[in-house]
């Protein structure tokens, strides 16, 4: 098992609340990742980020947000959660030249 | 722009027979390519990888996949298939050491007994 870890599991919330969900890895990887999944299966990036203090966002556009403030910390916030965002969420970390390490993901869903 | 493509949404194999699972794909400069399975409920595990060097690459729980850089293809195999192995399949390339992964859509694998 990989040493990255996503909490929470599970999230069922209601519409208009503000969710952190948190994603850390022990690995000192310098790369970090969001990725949103679909239901049926596609994997979109939503940010990423290179370094302490560098976040970017990715392909899909989201209306979360990211921070880097330690290299093993990557939360991903949704200030107002809507029923669109109800999906599952996975994390991930390599370094440049390796396979990335995934997390086991938090689904969310907001009712 | 670069993708990655799996033509088959499902594949359906009976135990014991050999499987494949297709991905070509179009990026710019040396590919980095790698194949992930996700079973329910869980995150992406790393099955194998090509960086450079031998073109058949040998991966986790007898997989394979081989590197054909003229049909810019990498074909994930195993000779012989168990039901276990019934999961989603993720090709995945990248541009070179410092680019982003990118992901095909996945394959859903049925190995059925």
């Amino acid at each position: 098992e990989a040493d990255i870890y996503q909490t929470p599991r599970y999230l069922v919330i209601g519409t208009g609340k503000k969710i952190t969900l948190e994603c850390s890895q022990t690995m000192g990887h310098d790369k970090m990742y969001w990725y949103q999944q679909d239901p049926g299966m596609e994997l979109h990036l939503i940010h990423y980020s290179y370094g302490v203090n560098s976040t970017e966002k990715g392909d899909l556009s989201s209306e979360s947000t990211v921070s880097r403030i330690r290299t093993e910390h990557f939360p991903l916030t949704l200030e107002s959660a809507r029923p669109s965002h109800t999906s599952q969420y996975l994390c991930a970390s390599r370094r440049h030249y390796t396979e990335a390490f995934f997390g086991q993901g938090t689904r969310l869903t907001v009712v | 722009a670069q993708s990655v493509a799996q033509p088959e949404d499902q594949v359906n194999v009976a135990e014991g027979n050999p499987l494949t699972v297709k991905c070509t794909y179009s990026v710019s400069g040396n590919p980095y390519l790698f194949w992930y399975v996700q079973y329910p409920n869980r995150g992406l595990q790393f099955l194998l990888k090509y960086i450079t060097g031998d073109n058949l690459v040998k991966g986790s729980y007898g997989f394979e996949a081989e590197f054909n850089k003229s049909q810019t293809s990498f074909h994930l195999k195993k000779p012989s298939a168990l039901v276990s192995d019934s999961a989603l399949y993720f090709c995945a390339a990248q541009e070179g050491s410092q680019g982003n992964l990118i992901f095909g859509k996945g394959t859903k694998l049925s190995v059925k007994p």
